[in-house]
């Protein structure tokens, strides 16, 4: 089982739809969780951490943890083409490897 | 503010090869991470050093190694290349303490091909 899952995509949405973009992981002492946008041939960009169970917004971008579930989302609103690029989810574990673990990612293609 | 800068951008060598990366982090920062994007495989974790020391390290071979110096910039070392060390190698890093910690901020990478 891979540390971090992500579906790889690509998900097509038309523009000024809800992207949504799922991430599931292993270690249950994960205690810190992110999304990134990676454009292609570009460095990845942080857009949203979450530290506890819920939802957290900012703007038009919405993440939502579940830890009991071991599920962490993405929600896009009003998704613009500048929107599609790789989404890449990663989890930070604090249960003695503190490691940083990304996900291989999803592509998101906004159709203008 | 300077970001995260990594040399060389691109590096060409062949099999057998060794390659070295570098990579300087933002201001302030004291840990930095290594990972390598593979086409298509994502983000592979490779190293992590914090305050000079090697924190922790991912499932890589031995002769992928590294160090951090004094003023926490670090360097990348792959010996013995093969070909299926060709790949984007990124260079993020993060401040020690505090919520900052959580966040990486990467350099834009540096591109080794293996003949």
């Amino acid at each position: 089982q891979k540390e971090v899952e992500q579906n790889s995509g690509p998900l097509s949405v038309p523009e000024g739809a809800i992207a949504s973009l799922n991430c599931t992981y292993s270690d249950r002492g994960s205690q810190s969780f992110f999304w990134y946008r990676q454009y292609s041939g570009k460095s990845p960009e942080l857009i949203m951490s979450i530290y506890s169970n819920g939802d957290k917004e900012d703007g038009r971008f919405t993440a939502q943890l579940n830890k009991a579930s071991q599920y962490v989302s993405l929600l896009i609103r009003d998704s613009q083409p500048s929107d599609s690029a790789t989404y890449l989810c990663a989890v930070k574990s604090t249960s003695g490897t503190y490691k940083y673990i990304f996900g291989t990612g999803t592509r998101l293609k906004v159709l203008a | 503010e300077a970001g995260v800068t990594q040399s060389p951008t691109h590096l060409i060598k062949t099999r057998g090869q060794q390659a070295t990366l570098r990579c300087s982090p933002i201001s302030g920062h004291t840990s930095v991470y290594w990972y390598q994007q593979a086409l298509g495989l994502g983000l592979q974790f490779l190293l992590w050093y914090d305050e000079g020391e090697e924190r922790n390290r991912g499932n890589f071979p031995p002769r992928f190694s590294g160090r951090q110096f004094p003023n926490y910039s670090s360097e990348l070392n792959v010996n013995a290349l093969e070909l299926e060390d060709s790949a984007l190698y990124l260079c993020a890093s993060s401040p020690r303490l505090g919520l900052g910690a959580n966040v990486l901020t990467f350099g834009a990478g540096s591109r080794l091909t293996v003949l």
